[in-house]
């Protein structure tokens, strides 16, 4: 079955500070990658995805995300945090079933 | 922000009585999921459906049914429920048109609390 390994549960940077969220998946056929934040008291939302082509995609708000297909991975990195980037992030991952399989999630918190 | 709304945003019921949430959406995309957001769990699907009336299960479906009698709504329900069913339910909508695949949006968010 899939599985998405998301091994940071918090993580606590000032201000500035460079970001990698680490997220693995264990599934041998073609992905889609995500992924998610959840900023606090809200919904989900997309910060960016990989379909194909590149495999360093750029996101939203700063965020870029590299695909490794021989290590499973797919971290996502920001060079320079911001108090406001404190959120939950989610790795998913979607499969030809157009389900979406979600790892446990990464609590990152900025302090100013 | 895709168009979802769920219903209600928050609620507390009592343990053994049924709890019916809605989910609608004005975006006409074909599959529309619940999941269930607990603390290191994440987000997992309990069911989901690929059209009017076809539904199926998801990871953590038991003591849990789904309808789609429309394809704007989706409505879970629990039929008795448990205080291990407190958790924040979240539904979220998707279509495979164009380049959007897997990509799901989600909607505000049910916070159900079974004391």
């Amino acid at each position: 079955a899939q599985s998405v390994s998301q091994h940071n549960h918090h993580v606590i940077l000032s201000e500035a500070a460079s970001l990698e969220l680490g997220c693995n998946y264990s599934y041998g056929g073609t992905v889609n990658l995500f992924w998610y934040v959840q900023y606090p008291g809200q919904h989900l939302q997309l910060l960016l995805k990989y379909f194909s082509g590149d495999p360093l995609v750029k996101g939203i708000k700063g965020f870029e995300a590299e695909f490794i297909k021989s290590k499973f991975s797919f971290n996502l990195r920001k060079p320079s945090v911001q108090w406001s980037d404190t959120a939950e992030y989610f790795c998913a991952v979607g499969t030809g079933a157009n389900n979406l399989f979600f790892g446990t999630g990464t609590r990152l918190t900025v302090i100013p | 922000d895709a168009g979802i709304t769920q219903s209600p945003r928050h609620k507390v019921t009592e343990t053994g009585t049924p709890v019916t949430l809605r989910c609608h959406q004005t975006e006409n995309h074909r599959y529309m999921y619940w999941y269930r957001q607990d603390p290191g769990h994440g987000l997992r699907l309990i069911h989901y459906s690929y059209g009017v009336k076809d539904t199926d299960k998801g990871e953590v479906s038991d003591g849990y049914s789904v309808s789609r009698s429309k394809t704007e709504d989706f409505l879970l329900t629990l039929e008795s429920a448990t205080s291990s069913q407190t958790s924040v339910y979240f539904c979220a909508i998707s279509s495979l048109a164009g380049a959007s695949g897997n990509e799901q949006f989600f909607g505000p968010g049910t916070r159900l609390t079974v004391l």
